[in-house]
């Protein structure tokens, strides 16, 4: 059965600096990964997804398979990237996804 | 396009009621997906429709929890006789086709009191 962990429930970062959000996945065929964002009150949407390899908002994720991670990264954060963060696996059959805990983001001024 | 629409917002049932959630796909999709979200977790998968077809409902509870996606109208998600432990964010999502991307609903935070 595949899983996929977020182990940080809360990341708090100073804007300017840094951000990694972890993902780990653990699923026996050949995964899908992707990022979804929820900011305040709106729904979730896709962030990005690893086959397209892009960089959206300045965000990336590099799907690394020997650590079976897809860790989501941003080099300066912006206040306007505070929001929840979930990471999410597409099986092989029948488009479902399995998500992450998520991650909250508070980027501070 | 509206997008995904889900009604209600917000829904408050007594225990025991039933509650009816509903979810409009996007225009063209007519793949339809719902996941459950308890407090403090992630969206946990529930069932996938097509229309008039229950594709996989491997996330669904066994008693009490039904969804359907008729030919006209929207697809419902149904909770009968529910207890506390219902209370939840439901998710809708749509999709054109079994390999495409999902667009997400807004949800409908289910509180029973």
């Amino acid at each position: 059965a595949q899983r996929v962990t977020q182990p940080e429930k809360l990341l708090s970062v100073f804007k300017g600096a840094p951000v990694e959000l972890k993902c780990n996945y653990s699923y026996s065929g050949s995964p899908e990964l992707f990022w979804y964002v929820q900011y305040s009150r709106q729904r979730l949407q896709l962030l990005l997804r690893h086959i397209s390899r892009e960089s959206i908002k300045g965000f990336t994720a590099d799907l690394n398979k020997g650590e079976t991670s897809f860790h989501l990264k941003k080099p300066f954060a912006q206040e306007e990237d505070s929001a929840m963060y979930y990471c999410a696996l597409r099986s092989g059959a029948g488009n479902m996804l399995t998500f992450g805990g998520g991650t909250r983001l508070m980027v501070k001024p | 396009n509206a997008g995904v629409m889900q009604n209600p917002r917000h829904l408050v049932r007594r225990r025991g009621q039933e509650a009816r959630l509903r979810c409009s796909p996007m225009k063209g999709h007519s793949h339809v997906y719902w996941y459950r979200q308890l407090p403090e977790e992630g969206l946990k998968f529930m069932v996938y429709l097509q229309k008039e077809n229950i594709i996989d409902e491997s996330g669904m509870p066994k008693e009490r929890f039904s969804a359907e996606f008729p030919k006209e109208g929207p697809s419902i998600l149904r909770i009968q006789q529910v207890v506390r432990g219902d209370s939840a964010a439901y998710f809708c999502a749509s999709s054109e086709g079994a390999s495409y991307g999902y667009t997400f609903g807004s949800g409908t935070r289910l509180t029973v009191v």
